[in-house]
């Protein structure tokens, strides 16, 4: 099946610190892959994406780079900011489907 | 543009209660999804339209649940006879089938509808 799997939180780093947030994956065929991020009281907002093998997707400083090798996807960023602080989650669209299948989410808190 | 609208934000009901939501998706996006999402999880599938047409429906989706998209615009969610375990954020979200779109299915979320089932 389809699935996707990420490292639990929650990450606490200081200003500046960089950031990495581990997301692997299983599916059949080529999926496309997603980071999408949900800040305190807003609606899921997508990030950054990829769709194909060794893709990198980059937005706001972060950046992912799909690899198909390690069937891994994880989210880096050089320089975390305390407005960086919320929830990310790690996405999967299936070839020839509609539907996303979801990572459970990384909570990261930023401190000043 | 407004992005996806939910509507209401909140609903408080009583176990047995059918409740009904609405989603008006991004005015020019012809899919439209439903997904549901339980504290400290992901989202999970539940369905989703292509103009009216409801095209692929999750196993979570119960005998219990209906969704309509009868003008192919906006959307609604019933559960009928609601348990304490439909109590979730319900989140709806739209994309669009044009050629920038088609291939990466980039879905645009609206702020979820919280229901509690007392």
């Amino acid at each position: 099946g389809n699935s996707v799997t990420q490292m639990e939180g929650p990450v606490t780093l200081s200003e500046e610190a960089f950031l990495t947030i581990n997301c692997t994956y299983t599916a059949t065929g080529y999926p496309s892959l997603f980071w999408y991020v949900q800040y305190p009281g807003e609606g899921l907002q997508l990030l950054l994406k990829a769709t194909k093998a060794d893709d990198k997707g980059s937005n706001k400083g972060f950046e992912a780079t799909y690899r198909k090798e390690t069937t891994s996807f994880h989210l880096e960023k050089g320089s975390v900011q305390v407005s960086d602080s919320a929830v990310y989650f790690c996405a999967l669209s299936p070839w020839g489907f509609q539907k996303l299948v979801f990572g459970t989410g990384t909570r990261l808190l930023v401190s000043p | 543009d407004t992005g996806v609208s939910q509507d209401p934000r909140h609903k408080i009901t009583k176990r047995g209660q059918n409740v009904t939501f609405r989603c008006d998706p991004i005015s020019e996006h012809n899919r439209l999804y439903w997904y549901r999402q339980t504290l400290g999880q992901g989202p999970e599938f539940l369905t989703y339209f292509q103009n009216e047409a409801q095209l692929e429906k999750s196993r979570l989706l119960s005998d219990r649940f209906s969704a309509e998209r009868p003008k192919g615009s906006f959307s609604t969610l019933e559960i009928q006879r609601t348990e304490q375990g439909d109590s979730a954020m319900y989140l709806c979200a739209s994309s669009s089938t044009d050629k920038k779109s088609v291939i990466v299915n980039e879905q645009f979320f609206g702020p979820g509808t919280r229901l509690t089932v007392l």
